[in-house]
């Protein structure tokens, strides 16, 4: 089955405590995002990646960090988590065609909350 | 700068309806437009793509249209039921950087039976 898959689903941590949120995709994709979800504010990118080794920031890559080693995974990592990077957090990965871009898949989405 | 704008923010119907839900976007140069439905605190999953080729995408009971010149889509949904009970989002590529996806804020459609 198509799938991306994100570990943990739910995360409550301490200011400053260095964490890891993993991505998996079994679909072959060359790119995969990350976005962060808050009320009133929709669907915003972080950081994304168009294959191995290349990462660019999205809209809200402050605080953030990700590394792209192998095709199938995108960690996003927050080396001093703040309060105000409570939310919910979501993996995305699309294949890289012609037409600059087709479906995009999600995965289940991680809420974490930092205290 | 890509804006997508969804209009109802919320719907209310009664079971068995005919419903449609509707996306605007501001730039028509777009590949393709998705449709998602995101239920309470869950991921994203994925209704339709319509390419930019397409005026016309159908699922089941859900059919999707678009018409790039006036830059809208619609999602109509037939005979709705309590299980479509869901936020339901729109999606257009494109935007500051490569594949991002720009989303509209939602439709919050609750069908009461």
């Amino acid at each position: 089955e198509a799938q991306v898959t994100q570990n943990p689903r739910y995360l409550i941590t301490v200011t400053g405590k260095k964490l890891t949120v993993t991505c998996s995709q079994n679909m072959n994709h060359e790119y995969m995002s990350w976005y962060r979800q808050d009320p009133g504010l929709g669907l915003r990118q972080i950081y994304y990646s168009m294959n191995v080794e290349v990462t660019d920031k999205g809209d809200v890559p402050e605080g953030y960090k990700v590394s792209r080693k192998e095709k199938r995974n995108f960690p996003l990592i927050l080396e001093s988590p703040s309060p105000n990077q409570t939310s919910l957090y979501f993996c995305a990965s699309s294949s890289r065609q012609s037409t600059m871009n087709t479906e995009a898949f999600f995965g289940q989405g991680t809420r974490l909350t930092v205290v | 700068k890509q804006e997508v704008t969804q209009i109802p923010a919320a719907l209310s119907v009664p079971e068995g309806e005919n419903l449609v839900l509707n996306c605007s976007f501001t730039d028509s140069a777009i590949y393709n437009l998705q449709w998602f439905r995101q239920d309470p605190g869950k991921g994203l999953t994925s209704l339709l793509l319509i390419q930019s080729s397409q005026r016309e995408q159908t699922s089941g009971r859900l059919n999707a249209s678009l018409d790039k010149s006036s830059g809208r889509s619609t999602l109509y949904i037939a005979a709705s039921q309590p299980g479509d009970s869901a936020t339901y989002l729109c999606a257009v590529p494109g935007g500051t950087s490569y594949g991002k996806l720009t989303f509209g804020q939602g439709t919050i459609l609750t069908v009461h039976p």
